[in-house]
């Protein structure tokens, strides 16, 4: 089983949509969650960091379970910009040698006029 | 500022050769990591720096790779007798602060990548 599992998609969905994207992760111990965004050929940067009250930032909305070491991230009034491959991303816990990041495969979201 | 940067942007080589790929960290930033993305795959993580020193080495996938950071800046990762399946991207991250400390990990920023093709 994979340490971060997301759904690959693609979404595609129609401009103005709202659309959620889910993950799961299987290490109890980690403490940091985020969500990357990855354009088509182009390095990941930060969305957002995943915080367990919930967070949101414009028309992104992040929730965190950790019951069910699961994360999610909300895309309000999608844009054609916001087609791009969402990562989730974990820390792995890793005692040895702090936090390391585990990424997810990745899900794409592809938004149509 | 300036932020991470690698080099070469592309590398063809023939299978057998040795490649060497750089990354320069955004100054002051103490962690360095690299990682690699298959075509269509998600990041598999290689190796961290903290200062010059690597405390995780775990992911690094054979003897071939090897890495090595000096003065606490530049990094380069080494690939010897380089195989097909070697071919990915190879991607360097770099983080003000040690991963963990404090409550939070520290954000990582990413550099745009080595396309390494391996014929």
């Amino acid at each position: 089983r994979k340490e971060v599992e997301q759904d690959p998609g693609p979404f595609n969905v129609p401009e103005g949509a709202t659309v959620a994207f889910n993950c799961t992760y299987s290490n109890s111990a980690s403490q940091s969650f985020f969500w990357y965004r990855q354009d088509c050929r182009k390095e990941p940067k930060l969305l957002m960091s995943v915080y367990s009250s919930g967070n949101e930032d414009g028309r992104f909305t992040a929730q965190l379970n950790r019951a069910s070491q699961y994360i999610s991230l909300l895309i309000r009034d999608s844009k054609l910009s916001d087609s791009a491959t969402y990562l989730c991303v974990v820390s792995r816990g890793n005692n040895n040698a702090g936090n390391m990041l585990t990424f997810g495969g990745g899900t794409r979201l592809m938004v149509k006029p | 500022g300036a932020g991470v940067s690698q080099s070469p942007s592309n590398k063809v080589t023939e299978k057998g050769k040795d490649v060497e790929l750089r990354c320069d960290p955004i100054s002051g930033h103490t962690a360095l990591y690299w990682y690699r993305q298959s075509l269509g795959q998600g990041l598999e993580f290689l190796i961290y720096f903290q200062g010059n020193s690597a405390p995780d080495k775990s992911g690094l996938p054979s003897d071939r790779f090897s890495a090595e950071r000096t003065g606490g800046s530049v990094s380069t990762l080494t690939i010897q007798r380089t195989q097909q399946e070697d071919s990915a991207v190879y991607l360097c991250a770099s983080s003000k602060v040690r991963p963990g400390q404090g409550s939070r990990t520290d954000t990582q920023y990413f550099g745009p990548g080595t396309r390494l093709t391996v014929l």
